[in-house]
């Protein structure tokens, strides 16, 4: 089976921009969860979605946004970008059932705003 | 936001060392995954526990889940140059249903390897 992918996996924008990442999840997967990681945060969970509904959110601002499409695909969606947003974005695919609730990373979306 | 306390945050061990690391909650969890990224790429899974007690291995790592589902620890024996990397905890489930989908994760821990 292939593993999760995620393109772009190099971002360059600048602030005040959007930008918008794409999640391919392992084929069988219903639920995608994005994180975001940086040095000083370390990982930090921003959404879940399962069957095109978000059905956990972390602590962003509303400028982060996700959504997910029938076929399990998931954007993720950040406005007005701020320095602070560059980071390593991961999104993780699992079934979706309770348990077992192994997720699988991606290789990530390194975005840089200057 | 929350973060599970891992530690220790670096190490630094001749190859055949043994390595150990631990991570601890307040909170209780319903699942214990165990993680390693490598530089400018997506943590990889490494074991996954699902139930209190359990003591899973794979190769030459080992990993339990705490009695009180508040905790867990992951050896690896004998370890060789291609170990070198970061090894992340995360805990899931920690508040029913709708957050299974939710990793909260530790800090970190560095290990290097010295041939």
């Amino acid at each position: 089976k292939a593993g999760v992918t995620q393109t772009p996996r190099y971002l360059i924008k600048t602030r005040g921009q959007q930008v918008t990442l794409s999640c391919s999840p392992i084929s069988g997967h219903r639920s995608v969860s994005w994180y975001q990681q940086t040095p000083g945060q370390g990982l930090q969970f921003l959404f879940e979605y399962f069957s095109e509904t978000q059905r956990n959110k972390g602590n962003f601002p509303g400028r982060f946004s996700g959504r997910q499409f029938s076929n399990s695909r998931s954007e993720m969606n950040v406005s007005t970008l701020e320095l602070g947003d560059s980071a390593l974005y991961l999104c993780a695919s699992r079934t979706g059932e309770a348990l077992p609730n192994t997720q699988y990373f991606g290789p990530g979306t390194r975005l840089t705003v200057l | 936001g929350q973060q599970l306390n891992q530690s220790p945050q670096s190490m630094f061990i001749q190859e055949g060392e043994d390595v150990s690391m631990n991570c601890t909650s307040s909170s209780i969890f319903n699942t214990w995954l165990w993680y390693k990224q490598d530089p400018g790429e997506g943590p990889v899974l490494l074991i996954a526990l699902y139930k209190a007690g359990e003591l899973t291995s794979n190769g030459r790592l080992t990993a339990q889940f705490g009695i009180t589902r508040k905790d867990s620890f992951l050896n690896i024996s004998a370890s060789i140059p291609s170990d070198v990397g970061i090894y992340f905890c995360a805990g899931s489930g920690n508040a029913g249903g709708t957050s299974y989908g939710k990793l909260t994760f530790g800090q970190g821990t560095i290990l290097t390897v010295h041939p």
